[in-house]
C-alpha cells in the first residue's frame, strides 16, 4: 500500500521569509496530492491539490511542485506571515479505484513575527 | 451550507462503555471516511464508504464499526471503549477519488 513521509515535523522561519515542507510517496500510481492546512483546534482545510497530469500549481503565496520521477511534492510558502502559523499535512491517492488518502504525519510551521 | 456535520463535538467514556459518533453531509458527496488523529501521528484512516452501501477498513479499523445509513450519513460505532481509543476523530466527504476531502470540526472523545 501507498506511504507517505513528511519533513521536516517542525520548522520554524521568521516572518517573510520562504517555507518548504517535503513529502515523499512509495506508490507510482499515485495521481493526485492534496495539502491541508490545520490549524490549533481546528479542522484540516484544503489549501492546494495536484494532479500527476502538472508539474507545478500556484495560488498567490502557495505553490506545489511535484517530481513523479523521483516521487516527491512539495509545498512552497513565500512571504511567510504569522497567520501560516499551523499544522501542514500533505496526503497521497492512488490510482485504480482506491478511494483513499494516506497523509504524512505533519508539520508544525512556526512564523515568528 | 452545514458541509460536514459531526455530533457530539466532545465526549468523556468510561472504558467498556459504547457510543456512536455521527456524521451527516449535505454536498451530495458519494464518499465518506472516518479519521482519527493522535499527536504526532497525523490522520489515519479507520473506515472509508466509496458510495452508499458500501463500507471498506482503512489503515486502523479495530475496535470500531461502520455504517452507511444513507447518502448523507455515516456513522461510527465503538461497542466497548479502550483508552486506546481516545483520540480526535474526524469525518469527511468527497465527490470522487481525485477531489478534494471536506472535514467536519471533528470530535474530542476520551475514554477514562
Amino acid at each position: 500500500g501507498e506511504n507517505v513521509e513528511q519533513h521536516p515535523s517542525t520548522l520554524s522561519v521568521q516572518e517573510g521569509d520562504s517555507a518548504v515542507i517535503k513529502c515523499t510517496y512509495s506508490d507510482s500510481a499515485s495521481n493526485y496530492f492534496p495539502w491541508y492546512k490545520q490549524e490549533l483546534g481546528k479542522r484540516p482545510q484544503l489549501i492546494i491539490d495536484i494532479r500527476s497530469n502538472v508539474g507545478e500549481k500556484k495560488d498567490q503565496r502557495i505553490a506545489v511542485t511535484l517530481n513523479k520521477t523521483a516521487k516527491h511534492f512539495s509545498l512552497h510558502i513565500t512571504e511567510t506571515q504569522p497567520e501560516d502559523s499551523a499544522v501542514y499535512f500533505c496526503a497521497a491517492r492512488t490510482q485504480g479505484g482506491s478511494e483513499k488518502l494516506v497523509f504524512g504525519k505533519g508539520t508544525k510551521l512556526t512564523v515568528n513575527p | 451550507n452545514a458541509g460536514v456535520t459531526q455530533t457530539p463535538k466532545f465526549q468523556v467514556l468510561k472504558t467498556g462503555q459504547s457510543m456512536t459518533l455521527q456524521c451527516a453531509q449535505d454536498m451530495n458527496h458519494n464518499s465518506m471516511y472516518w479519521y482519527r488523529q493522535d499527536p504526532g501521528m497525523g490522520l489515519r484512516l479507520i473506515y472509508y464508504s466509496a458510495s452508499e452501501g458500501t463500507t471498506d477498513k482503512g489503515e486502523v479499523p479495530n475496535g470500531y464499526n461502520v455504517s452507511r445509513l444513507n447518502k448523507r450519513e455515516f456513522s461510527l460505532r465503538l461497542e466497548s471503549a479502550a483508552p486506546s481509543q481516545t483520540s480526535v476523530y474526524f469525518c469527511a466527504s468527497t465527490m470522487e477519488y481525485d477531489q478534494p476531502q471536506h472535514f467536519g470540526d471533528g470530535t474530542r472523545l476520551s475514554i477514562l
